[in-house]
């Protein structure tokens, strides 16, 4: 079956820290990667997302992302984190085949000290 | 203007209980899912729909009952509420299939607590 695994379920740094969340599927095939962050108490907005061409992708908030086909991973980086970024964070598959099913990590909690 | 709106935000309810969730977008899309976020935050598919056609079906108690009167319409009830079916619950929405290089939008979420 396919899964989704975050290696990180809570992570804590201080302001101006570099962030590097790890994500891997397990999946063979064509995939679409995306990152979602959920801040506290509001709904799941997309980060940023792979779908094919160049494996370093860009989304909101000076957040990127590295697909590395070999690995199956997709990790979400941040040069520098700010308190505001502090939220749930969700790494998710969708594969071929999966008629639009999304498969999602486990999530990992971000929590900046100021 | 809010893309996929869910209502109501919040829901408390007694075990036994029937109860609907409604969802609504306004993107236009084809596709409707709902989604239950657990108390550890995993978040699952339940359901999905095509232009009111049922194509995914996780395993789901068959309590739980998904309606689709419009494409812009996804609503889902729940029949016998248990204490198990204490989470959020997310209604999304993606342009076609939800397969081919296409982004899911997510709604805001319905806290239902069952007592």
């Amino acid at each position: 079956a396919q899964s989704v695994s975050q290696h990180n379920h809570h992570v804590i740094l201080s302001e101006a820290a570099s962030l590097e969340l790890g994500c891997n599927y397990s999946y063979g095939g064509t995939v679409n990667l995306f990152w979602y962050v959920q801040y506290p108490g509001q709904h799941l907005q997309l980060l940023l997302k792979y779908f094919s061409g160049d494996p370093l992708v860009k989304g909101i908030k000076g957040f990127e992302a590295e697909f590395i086909k070999s690995k199956f991973s997709f990790n979400l980086r941040k040069p520098s984190v700010q308190w505001s970024d502090t939220a749930e964070y969700f790494c998710a598959v969708n594969a071929y085949g999966n008629t639009g099913k999304l498969i999602f990590g486990q999530g990992t909690t971000l929590q900046v000290k100021p | 203007d809010t893309a996929v709106s869910q209502t109501p935000k919040y829901l408390v309810t007694q075990m036994g209980n029937d109860k609907s969730i409604k969802c609504e977008q306004n993107l236009g899309h084809d596709t409707m899912y709902w989604y239950k976020q657990d108390s550890k935050k995993f978040l699952k598919i339940m359901f999905s729909y095509n232009n009111k056609e049922l194509i995914i079906n996780e395993t789901v108690p068959n309590r739980f009952s998904p309606k689709s009167p419009d494409k812009a319409h996804l609503n889902l009830h729940i029949n016998s509420l248990e204490l198990g079916d204490s989470a959020v619950y997310f209604c999304a929405s993606s342009p076609a299939s939800g397969w081919y290089q296409e982004t899911q939008y997510f709604g805001p979420g319905t806290r239902l607590l069952v007592l």
